[in-house]
């Protein structure tokens, strides 16, 4: 089982759409979780960090399941500019080292 | 400047040749890794500082490659006899050491491309 999995997509979705997003984590001892949005040909940029309680920016919800072990994140009144791959990331510690674990990302169209 | 950065931007060079790339992180961050992505592909981690030292060097593809980090700052990446199988985007990142010893999330540099011809 890989660590972190994604549904790879694509996802298309109309403007104004709601779409959510999972992902999977093997390891229980994970300790800290983010989502990070990937636009073509650029480099990865932090969206949201993701905390137990669940957190929300605006058009965006991030949840946390500690018990079954998946990250989620919500897009409501998707936009044009929404478009990109978006990337779980999860670091996991333990014995010094403290790597961070990218899903291989969510594609995401929205189309007009 | 005040984000991560990478050089050079692009990096044409012939099969057999070594290159060495690098990234300056953001000052005071503690931590930095090293990923690569070939194109349409997901983000492949190579290595792992937490200062000058590398506990996680799991990534590295071959004996080919190595980096160093000198100072807790600026870190190297070298190819050595470069293979075109070694073309894809070299992303660096940084982080800073948080409260009870975790690392935070990291920011990348806009990385290196490299193509070996």
């Amino acid at each position: 089982r890989k660590e972190v999995e994604q549904d790879p997509g694509p996802f298309n979705v109309p403007e104004g759409a709601t779409v959510a997003f999972n992902c999977t984590y093997s390891n229980s001892a994970s300790q800290s979780f983010f989502w990070y949005r990937q636009d073509c040909r650029k480099e990865p940029k932090l969206l949201m960090s993701v905390y137990s309680s669940g957190n929300e920016d605006g058009r965006f919800t991030a949840q946390l399941n500690r018990a079954s072990q998946y990250i989620s994140l919500l897009i409501r009144d998707s936009k044009l500019s929404d478009s990109a791959t978006y990337l779980c990331v999860v670091i996991l510690s333990g014995a010094g080292s403290y790597q961070l674990t990218f899903g291989k990302g969510t594609k995401l169209s929205v189309i007009p | 400047g005040a984000g991560v950065s990478q050089s050079p931007s692009n990096k044409v060079t012939e099969k057999g040749k070594d290159v060495e790339l690098r990234c300056d992180p953001i000052s005071g961050h503690t931590a930095l890794y090293w990923y690569r992505q070939s194109l349409g592909q997901g983000l492949e981690f190579l290595i792992y500082f937490q200062g000058n030292s590398a506990p996680d060097k799991s990534g590295l593809p071959s004996d080919r490659f190595s980096a160093e980090r000198t100072g807790g700052s600026v870190s190297t990446l070298t190819i050595q006899r470069t293979q075109q199988e070694d073309s894809a985007v070299y992303l660096c990142a940084s982080s800073l050491l948080g409260s009870r010893g975790m690392n935070t999330e990291a920011f990348f540099g806009q990385g290196t491309r490299l193509t070996v011809v």
